[in-house]
């Protein structure tokens, strides 16, 4: 199982609402991402977990809360989101050995805050 | 702040032909990967170059370094309809004793049939 899942795909919330975002690995990854990406811009990076233990954090706004209950699940807890805050958030999972290092990326989800 | 930077911004091609894309970046680097996004989709990892290396290759896909000039390269041989993507070189950055990669502003090429 080489597959990064995300859900949900869409998400449309308002400006009042929480909400979780769920990404799930199976490949024993230890070190797993958050990132937001706008529109025809770069993923930015937003969160790093390492070993289930948040290693970075890339002065996010609270309104985001990250969570790694284990291993193979990284969440992303929303509340009182902004409109500017609706971008594409992708997840990754990150793969080191030897000569190799490769980040396996969700296929992310589609925010959209009203 | 994004480290690596692309040109061009947009490539359009016949099929066919060859695409290359450039990358720059700032810091030194222990390696420089390529990643390919299809349209609103996740990022896909083509392939990773270490600094001691010159050029790579995969199948259609090579890359140079140049770590004198903090650049690289990606080459697309043949190319087809469906390497119709944006792609990003991302390299890796330490911070606070962990490691990110940080990602360039990207290519976004289209290969027309």
């Amino acid at each position: 199982d080489t597959e990064v899942t995300q859900t949900p795909k869409h998400l449309v919330m308002g400006m009042t609402n929480k909400k979780s975002l769920k990404c799930e690995q199976h490949m024993g990854h230890r070190a797993m991402y958050w990132y937001k990406q706008k529109a025809k811009k770069p993923p930015e990076l937003m969160f790093v977990y390492s070993y289930e233990k948040l290693s970075i954090n890339e002065s996010v706004p609270s309104r985001f809360s990250p969570e790694c209950p284990n291993s193979s699940l990284l969440n992303l807890h929303l509340h009182a989101l902004q409109p500017e805050d609706s971008a594409l958030y992708l997840c990754a999972s990150r793969f080191r050995q030897d000569l190799s290092d490769t980040q396996y990326f969700g296929p992310g989800t589609r925010l959209t805050v009203l | 702040s994004q480290q690596g930077e692309e040109d061009p911004q947009a490539l359009s091609i016949q099929e066919g032909e060859n695409a290359t894309m450039n990358c720059s970046y700032k810091t030194s680097i222990n390696n420089l990967q390529w990643y390919r996004q299809n349209s609103g989709r996740g990022l896909v990892h083509l392939i990773l170059i270490r600094s001691n290396e010159r050029e790579k290759h995969s199948g259609r896909l090579r890359v140079t370094l140049d770590t004198s000039k903090k650049s690289s390269s990606l080459l697309i041989t043949a190319s087809r309809a469906a390497d119709t993507a944006s792609y990003f070189c991302a390299t890796d950055l330490y911070q606070g004793g962990s490691e990110k990669l940080v990602f360039g502003k990207g290519t976004k090429l289209t290969v027309n049939p």
